[in-house]
Formats: C-alpha cells, structure tokens, sequence
C-alpha cells in the first residue's frame, strides 16, 4: 500500500514553545489529509482535515490558531503546535487519501509529542 | 456520520479464530466498511474493506449482511503479534466529509 510517513516520530519541548510535524506522502499525491490526536488508552479523535492549497477545516473544539495547518503541496501537510502547554502532550497522527472517490485512508506512523 | 459500536475488549488463545462485530445501525448508501488495527503509539494499519457481503483477503475476511448495519471482521487462527486494538469505521471517502471517524476500537488480548 502506499507509504504516509510523518518526522519526527517523537518530540520533546519546552512549555511556551512551538513544534512543527510533517506528513508527507511518499509515493503518491494526497489531495486530502486528517490530523488527528490520541490521548493514551483512548481512540484517535479529529483535529482537521485539510486540502491541498486551501485553508483546513478544524473540528469544533479545535483552535486553529494554536494548532496550525499548512498543506503547502500534494505530498506534504504541516502541523504547528503553538505554544505548546504540558496538556497538549499526545500521540499526533496523520492520514491521507489520494483522489476523489479514494476510499482507503493511509496512515503516518504518529509523532509522539512531550511538552515540559 | 455512521455512528459504530463494537466490544470494548475480547481475549483470545493463539490459533483461535477471533470474529469482531460492529455494529452500524445508520450506516448510509454510500458508505464503506474500514477495519484498522493498531499497535501502541503506531498509526493504524488497514486491515480489510467492503460494502456488502464478503471479503477476504490474505489477513482477514469482512462479513456484511444484507442490511449492512452490522460486520464482522474474523481473523483465522490469532497469534501473539495480534494482539492490539481493532477500529471499524463506516464512512463516505468519495463526496462530501471524508474524514474517518473512529469509534472506541476493540481491544484484542491473544494469550499463549
């Protein structure tokens, strides 16, 4: 299948501070992709999705202006955690689906994120 | 979006077929049936895909019935390395909100 894959796969920083996470699809062209966010023993919940070269549409509860999206071109979406605080410390995944009608999502390995 | 329901955890022995049931009572006409499996701080691996009747392939087979609000995902024969936790997702990849929503998952524990 095809290859989602996300760097880095683990952060830490300092509390205040602001993390970048990439996913990038390897050998296809993503013309959507979904951030998600998985707290332990819990299900991945939606943070937002995101469409090549157009703004992303956040989840209610979501803010996006803490937790920005860039999806700059077909094989690579960004996400920012801004000032980041210890509580938002989880297990950040994303996926991506290649064209319209597409129906199987691929996944990243995860990015596992520390704040202190 | 379908809303779906399955069993919280399962236990299992090695060699044992595991059958998994969702259910999904508002699934829509549209709509597909996805199981992931996912191992601890992995992203999800598709496992099997189907809208109606049967699936298999060489991990798992997929049962939908007719009315399709329920499926059972049936892994032959378990071993060790499948322990880990089981989504099933309905949703509509080809228009509209495409985004997978996933449930509370299974959580299948396979003993020696």
């Amino acid at each position: 299948g095809a290859v989602v894959s996300q760097h880095p796969s683990w952060v830490i920083c300092k509390s205040g501070t602001s993390v970048k996470i990439e996913c990038r699809s390897l050998d296809f062209q993503a013309t959507t992709m979904f951030w998600y966010r998985q707290f332990p023993k819990q299900s991945l919940m939606l943070m937002a999705t995101s469409n090549e070269g157009s703004k992303a549409t956040y989840e209610q509860g979501v803010e996006k202006d803490k937790f920005l999206i860039n999806h700059a071109s077909l094989t690579l979406s960004t996400l920012t955690v801004t000032s980041a605080h210890p509580e938002d410390s989880s297990f950040y995944i994303c996926s991506a689906i290649e064209g319209p009608g597409d129906t199987e999502a691929f996944f990243g390995q995860g990015t596992r994120l520390t704040v202190v | 979006l379908a809303k779906t329901t399955q069993p919280i955890s399962m236990d299992s022995y090695e060699g044992q077929e595991v059958n998994i049931t969702c259910s999904h009572n508002n699934i829509a006409t549209n709509d597909y049936i996805t199981w992931y499996q996912q191992f601890p701080s992995q992203g999800p691996r598709f496992i099997i895909q189907g809208y109606k009747t049967k699936v298999t392939n060489e991990v798992a087979s997929l049962f939908i019935p007719a009315d399709r609000k329920s499926s059972t995902l049936s892994l032959p024969r378990v071993s060790l390395s499948d322990t880990a936790v089981y989504y099933c997702l309905v949703g509509d990849m080809g228009t509209g909100r495409r985004a997978l929503t996933f449930g509370s998952g299974t959580r299948l524990q396979v003993q020696p």
